[in-house]
């Protein structure tokens, strides 16, 4: 199995700063990376694919980068409603696996 | 507009068999390059895919679960369904369906049922 490890498990930040969580494979899985986000009692969203690419509807300030086992989700400038859980998913192999999720807290 | 609806028990037994039922709007399950999956988490933990079904019925399954797990789909009724056997505490979690998208990524996810072992 493909183990995912993301980083930090929890980060404290204030609205307008700039966030970044990685997330590491345990093998090389090329670009085939999502990252979604969930706030509590919800299920998660779909927020970026294929490593770099936006879902429709996810705000500019969410990006991402990185192939092969290093990834790393951005957002630029952290909005309130921003204060949730990211999760990153690997999808080149089965069985498909997730990393442990980053809480990203009010400071 | 994509939808996706889980329903089943909320209380099961230690032992017993689980049958949790994805019903599924806005696309059919039998058009080709469809996929849906199930994916759990148990309360405060990280998420955890158990399986998912293709269009074309194939199917592949978390090995961990492998065992105890059996995904199926009723094509009349537009639903996909997940059986888990011999549940224990241990698979209490909310459990999530979800339509699969390109490689093997989800969106959008149903609501999530929470299911709670216990006797």
């Amino acid at each position: 199995d493909i183990q995912m490890t993301q980083s930090p498990s929890s980060v404290s930040a204030s609205v307008g700063d700039r966030v970044t969580i990685t997330c590491r494979a345990s093998q090389d899985i090329s670009s085939r990376l999502a990252w979604y986000q969930q706030k509590p009692g919800k299920a998660p969203n779909l927020l970026i694919f294929a490593a770099s690419t936006l879902q429709n509807g996810v705000p500019s300030r969410f990006s991402g980068s990185g192939s092969g086992t290093d990834f790393t989700l951005t957002i630029s400038s952290l909005q309130p409603e921003d204060f949730a859980t990211y999760y990153c998913q690997q999808a080149n192999s089965f069985p498909l696996t997730f990393g442990g999720g980053t809480k990203v807290e009010i400071k | 507009q994509i939808t996706l609806k889980e329903s089943g028990p909320t209380l099961v037994k230690p032992t017993q068999t689980l049958t949790l039922t994805c019903t599924c709007s806005g696309f059919s399950v039998t058009t080709t390059g469809v996929g849906v999956g199930w994916i759990r988490q148990s309360p405060g933990k990280a998420l955890e895919w158990l399986a998912l079904i293709y269009w074309d019925d194939d199917k592949r399954y978390s090995p961990s679960l492998k065992n105890r797990l059996t995904i199926t789909k009723d094509a009349s009724k537009n639903q996909v369904v997940l059986t888990l056997t011999d549940m224990d505490p241990e698979d209490t979690a909310t459990y999530f369906c979800a339509h699969k998208l390109d490689w093997s990524w989800f969106e959008p996810w149903g609501q999530g049922t929470l299911v709670t072992v216990s006797s």
